[in-house]
C-alpha cells in the first residue's frame, strides 16, 4: 500500500519568510503533483513532476521530485498572505488493475500572517 | 470549455435515502475518479473508471456505486445514505497524454443527517 506523508500539516509563517514543506511516499513512482485548494473550493493543479531531478517554478513557489529518496519539496519563497491556502502532493502509481491512481498527502495548510 | 462539472453543488438528505452525483467532463479524457475529502484525511478514491463501461473500486467503495456509460459522464450513487457518507465529493478526470495532469471538479458538498 503507497503512502504519502507531507510534513508539516500546519503552519503558520510570516510575511516575507521562507519555507519548505515535505512530501514523502513508500513506494517507486516517478510522478508526483502538487496542488492548492482554498477553503471552500476545488482543487487547483500546481506542479507536475514527471521525472527524477524535475524542478518547476512558479512565482514564489518551487517544486522538487527526488525519486530515489521518494521525497518532493515545496519550497515558499518570501511568502505573501495570498499564499495562504492548504497544499497537497498526490503520488502517481500503476495498479495492477492497469490504471494510474494518484495517492494524496494529508495536505499542509499555510497560513501567512503579516 | 467547461472542463470538470459536477452536479448538484450541494445536497441534504437523510439517512436512508438515494441520489446519484454526477460529474460530466468535456476535454475527452479516458480516466475519471471519484474521491472524498473529509478534515485531516485528504482525498480518498471511492471508484474509478478506466473507459467507457468499465469502473473500478478505490480505497473506500463501501456504500457507492458508480455507472460509466458515455465517456463523458462518470455518476456516484449512494443507494441509502449515513450520516459516514458526509463529506465533500469531487470528481476528477485525466488523459494518459501530454502531461497526465489530473483536472478536478467544483466539488459537492453532502450533508446526511
Amino acid at each position: 500500500e503507497l503512502k504519502v506523508e507531507q510534513n508539516p500539516l500546519f503552519l503558520s509563517m510570516q510575511e516575507g519568510k521562507n519555507y519548505t514543506i515535505y512530501c514523502n511516499y513508500s513506494t517507486t513512482s516517478d510522478r508526483l503533483y502538487w496542488y492548492r485548494q482554498d477553503p471552500g473550493k476545488s482543487l487547483e493543479s500546481l506542479f507536475v513532476l514527471l521525472s527524477n531531478g524535475a524542478v518547476k517554478q512558479e512565482g514564489r513557489l518551487m517544486a522538487s521530485l527526488d525519486t530515489k529518496a521518494r521525497l518532493s519539496t515545496l519550497h515558499i519563497t518570501a511568502a505573501v498572505h495570498d499564499l495562504s491556502a492548504t497544499y497537497f502532493c498526490a503520488v502517481d502509481f500503476f495498479s495492477g488493475a492497469g490504471s494510474y491512481q494518484l495517492t494524496f498527502g494529508k495536505g499542509t495548510k499555510l497560513s501567512v500572517i503579516p | 470549455n467547461a472542463g470538470v462539472t459536477q452536479t448538484p453543488k450541494f445536497r441534504v438528505l437523510k439517512t436512508g435515502q438515494s441520489m446519484t452525483l454526477l460529474c460530466a467532463q468535456d476535454m475527452n479524457h479516458e480516466y475519471m475518479y471519484w474521491y472524498r475529502q473529509d478534515p485531516g484525511m485528504g482525498l480518498r478514491l471511492i471508484h474509478y473508471s478506466v473507459g467507457e463501461g468499465t469502473t473500478a473500486k478505490g480505497e473506500v467503495p463501501d456504500g457507492y456505486n458508480v455507472s460509466r456509460l458515455k465517456k463523458q459522464n462518470f455518476l456516484l450513487g449512494l443507494e441509502s445514505a449515513a450520516p459516514s457518507q458526509t463529506s465533500v465529493y469531487f470528481c476528477a478526470s485525466r488523459t494518459l497524454r501530454k502531461r497526465n495532469e489530473q483536472f478536478f471538479g467544483p466539488g459537492t458538498r453532502l450533508t446526511v443527517l
